[in-house]
């Protein structure tokens, strides 16, 4: 069965505090992608990653960083966290190439800036 | 630029049919896909279209026009499990996934 775990499903932050959100996938997936999800927002693309040392900026990458040192791990970075990140991030992975590449969903993160 | 619109909520009773629109505005397309997230968990797959036409997967049918930019996801025989979120999905050429804001779905007896 396929899976990819985030390391929490809940964390409580506080302001300037630097946090770390990992994802570990299980499937050789080369694709790996960090989204938040806001209410009236839906999946924001923040970074992708198409191979390991590789990443990519998506549609809101301000205030985050990455970080993909194995193909199974892709960290999401908030170098000093605010209330405006309190949100709940979601990873997922996916095999390379254009076609049908179906993305698979961790659990989340729900994270609170307080 | 991008622009995946859907309607925000919907609401439909149960053994009742529902049809819950895309329309989409991107650079470069390379494929459509629907997922389906309950309340407080992550989305999973439902239907992908690349090509122009209908894709039927049980109680679920997908249907694509390129030309249009133009979607549907559409729910037969609804059952109250069938509440959640559906959220419309575009795979741009060298990009990721890009998801339109999802349409809530509510279904009642």
């Amino acid at each position: 069965d396929v899976k990819v775990t985030q390391s929490s499903r809940y964390l409580v932050k506080r302001t300037g505090e630097k946090v770390f959100l990992e994802c570990v996938q299980d499937m050789d997936h080369e694709n790996m992608f960090w989204y938040r999800q806001d209410p009236g927002l839906g999946l924001r693309l923040i970074y992708f990653s198409y191979d390991v040392k590789m990443k990519e900026k998506g549609d809101i990458p301000e205030g985050y960083s990455v970080s993909r040192e194995k193909k199974e791990r892709f960290s999401l970075i908030l170098e000093s966290a605010s209330t405006n990140q309190t949100s709940m991030y979601l990873c997922a992975s996916s095999l390379p190439g254009q076609m049908n590449t179906e993305a698979f969903f961790g659990q989340g993160t729900r994270l609170t800036v307080v | 630029g991008q622009n995946i619109d859907q309607p925000t909520e919907m609401t439909a009773t149960e053994g009742a049919i529902v049809q819950i629109n895309c329309t989409y505005q991107t650079s470069g397309f390379n494929g459509l896909f629907w997922y389906q997230q309950h309340a407080g968990e992550a989305p999973t797959f439902l239907s992908y279209n690349v090509l122009d036409g209908l894709e039927e997967k049980g109680r679920f049918s997908s249907f694509l026009s390129r030309s249009k930019g133009y979607s549907y996801l559409l729910l037969k025989e609804l059952q109250m499990k069938d509440s959640a979120s559906y959220l419309c999905a575009v795979y741009q050429a060298g990009t990721a996934l890009i998801f339109g804001k999802g349409t809530t779905l509510s279904v009642s007896s």
